[in-house]
């Protein structure tokens, strides 16, 4: 098993341009989540997901969006890109309820300038 | 209600001492608290968990002591290894409107050889 994969690892981006950041799991895990990590501040919940097809606003998801077309994958849209975005951004699984562990990926980290 | 505070922000111990990381919360409806371990680079995993049916948890040489009164649970790490040197989160979580789980601050903790 690959675990949580998430691609690219590192992007440079312009202000106001777009990208996705993909991430896939393959433990049939329906929870999945997207975190960013600023220093020091810990981690915040942008999004999350309890299956293919639902998905919730966590407590920082404004510039962001979601979808959770299948039950494997779990791309964060950022659509307008901005200097606050300038993160480390992990995705992470769970099987059943958010009380199991989570399992997270390498994170991607990203530079708006 | 929903904050997990974590403290030291920072530790620096010598080897084979015994760190202790400390977390408090505020929502009495969370009823599962995991610690995350992770290395620069990496994302996070699960170090160790705890119920608040229990008031100590021990794996090897990490063990949760937790006080439900208090709304306090700490980290402790006995005879403590330059191996050991990495970012500690506390986190809780519980079906609290919401499937989220909190995470704290972080602690970096440094163990010299």
């Amino acid at each position: 098993n690959a675990g949580v994969t998430q691609t690219p690892k590192f992007r440079i981006l312009k202000i106001g341009q777009s990208m996705t950041l993909q991430c896939a799991q393959d433990m049939n895990h329906n929870y999945m989540y997207w975190y960013r990590q600023d220093p020091g501040m810990g981690l915040k919940l942008i999004y999350y997901s309890v299956g293919a097809g639902i998905t919730d606003k966590g407590e920082v998801p404004n510039g962001y969006n979601v979808s959770r077309s299948t039950t494997e994958d779990f791309p964060l849209r950022l659509e307008l890109a901005a200097p606050s975005q300038t993160s480390v951004y992990f995705c992470a699984s769970s099987f059943g309820q958010p009380n199991n562990e989570q399992f997270f990926g390498p994170g991607t980290r990203l530079t708006v300038l | 209600q929903q904050q997990v505070k974590q403290s030291p922000q920072s530790l620096i111990v010598q080897k084979g001492g015994i760190p202790i990381i400390n977390c408090a919360y505020e929502n009495t409806a969370f009823d599962y608290f995991p610690w995350y371990q992770q290395f620069p680079g990496k994302g996070p995993a699960l170090l160790i968990a705890i119920r608040p049916d229990v008031s100590e948890k021990k794996e090897g040489r990490f063990t949760i002591s937790f006080n439900k009164s208090a709304k306090q649970f700490s980290l402790h790490i006995m005879d403590s290894q330059p191996g050991d040197s990495a970012t500690y989160f506390c986190a809780a979580s519980g079906n609290t409107g919401g499937f989220k789980t909190i995470f704290g601050a972080g602690t970096r903790l440094f163990v010299k050889a």
